[in-house]
């Protein structure tokens, strides 16, 4: 069954580092899609992604964070320089072809920043 | 925000009986989706309701969906400690890209 992969699986990083949290989407999905979750909370929506530029993004979503599909199967967030509050799980998703209908997750990248 | 409430935040029953959330939302909606969470793990979707339709169920799980009040509900009949996870409702909005996700509830099975 198609499924949605993450790496690294869990990432420490110290503050002010770059930390950059890789997805493989599948194959034939249009829209993809960057959460976020802190620990026990809610699921934050960050960023989608269709026809290679960013569709929609949160107020979350500032300056320090870029997305990138750069070979047509990798599906990238980069966070330039990572505060503490950055902490968190990062869910990759995607769907298609239509832009309504299920999402599916990837089991999430940890990131933890000292 | 167009963010579901999920309601209880946290439910905590003995196998066998029923598991019932509630979930509230602010706008009109496309559908109304709802994910599972195992600790630790990614969410998985367990079933979409359209805005047209008012009831649909899958296996062990029963959602309604009530437009004119904004409301919808997940039902687990028969629980089983396998169900111990967090549940989220997520809406779509049409012309919005992305889902938006409620709070939670978490559910404890106690064998």
């Amino acid at each position: 069954e198609p499924e949605v992969t993450q790496t690294p699986s869990h990432q420490v990083t110290q503050m002010g580092q770059e930390v950059i949290l890789r997805c493989v989407p599948i194959s034939n999905h249009l829209y993809f899609y960057w959460y976020r979750q802190i620990l026990g909370q809610k699921v934050e929506f960050l960023v989608s992604f269709y026809n290679n530029e960013i569709s929609e993004k949160s107020e979350i979503f500032d300056d320090q964070f870029s997305v990138e599909r750069p070979d047509g199967s990798n599906f990238t967030l980069k966070i330039r320089s990572t505060k503490l509050e950055d902490s968190a799980m990062y869910f990759c998703a995607s769907r298609g072809p239509m832009v309504t209908g299920e999402l599916f997750f990837g089991e999430g990248s940890r990131l933890t920043v000292l | 925000s167009q963010q579901g409430e999920e309601d209880p935040q946290a439910l905590s029953i003995q196998e066998g009986e029923n598991a019932t959330m509630n979930c509230s939302y602010k706008t009109s909606i496309n559908n109304l989706q709802w994910y599972r969470q195992n600790s630790g793990r990614g969410l998985v979707h367990l079933i979409l309701i359209r805005s047209n339709e008012r009831e649909k169920h899958s296996g062990r799980l029963r959602v309604t969906l009530d437009t004119s009040k904004k409301s919808s509900s997940l039902l687990i009949t028969a629980s089983r400690a396998a169900d111990t996870a967090s549940y989220f409702c997520a809406t779509d909005v049409l012309g919005d890209y992305k889902l938006s996700f409620g709070a939670g509830t978490t559910v404890t099975v106690r064998a």
